[in-house]
């Protein structure tokens, strides 16, 4: 059992379309953060949200923290070749920090 | 600066063989973790070091698994009589401190098990 689970586990769009990506628990966190996975790299933080319903934009990128802070979403406009990758939600629970399941996202031109 | 550096890059191994990974977290970070990633899959919390305390060990899957990290900077991963469901990415990554802060990861092992 994944303490975070996103969806779509999968997701491939055309250049341009917009689309929401979704990390959900049934626990309780402090913060959650969202990384972003290339081929052959390791993952790279994109942004940390702490308050619930909290909501941070970067760029075309749109983050926000559910009230109850079991959940959080990542939200991309018009979506562009180079927001290829693996996203990954991630928090600290416990003494251990959880990755979730991941969503791999295609753009294509 | 230097970030996290991890080797090798690859490693091909017969099964039954040992392998040891090497991280060499960023200067000045007291955090350290080592993960397991299969293919296009999410990150499988494997061990974490945080200063001169006790490693959380909870996350290895076998007592075949086991990590050191000696004076506090670079960890070792050691993986004995190696199976080839242990072949998969392992990332390291190094934090300033707490639990919360940013991770940085280093570009991982790719381990290959035949």
């Amino acid at each position: 059992t994944q303490l975070l689970e996103q969806s779509p586990q999968f997701l491939s769009i055309q250049e341009g379309e917009n689309l929401t990506v979704y990390c959900n628990s049934s626990s309780v966190f402090s913060s959650l953060q969202w990384y972003r996975q290339e081929p052959g790299e390791g993952p790279v933080l994109l942004v940390t949200v702490v308050t619930g319903g909290e909501v941070k934009k970067l760029k075309r990128l749109t983050f926000q923290f559910g009230d109850a802070r079991k959940d959080s979403s990542l939200h991309i406009t018009a979506a562009q070749p180079g927001d290829t990758g693996l996203y990954l939600c991630a928090g600290a629970y416990g003494n251990q920090f959880y990755f979730g399941t991941g969503t791999s996202l295609t753009v294509i031109p | 600066g230097a970030g996290v550096s991890q080797s090798p890059s690859n490693k091909v191994t017969e099964k039954g063989k040992d392998v040891e990974l090497r991280c060499d977290p960023i200067s000045g970070h007291t955090a350290l973790y080592w993960y397991r990633q299969s293919l296009g899959q999410g990150l499988e919390f494997l061990i974490y070091f945080q200063g001169n305390s006790a490693p959380d060990k909870s996350g290895l899957p076998s007592d075949r698994f086991s990590a050191e990290r000696t004076g506090g900077s670079v960890s070792t991963l050691t993986i004995q009589r190696t199976q080839q469901e242990d072949s998969a990415v392992y990332l390291c990554a190094s934090s300033a401190n707490r639990l919360t802060d940013t991770q940085y990861f280093g570009p991982g092992t790719r381990l290959t098990v035949l």
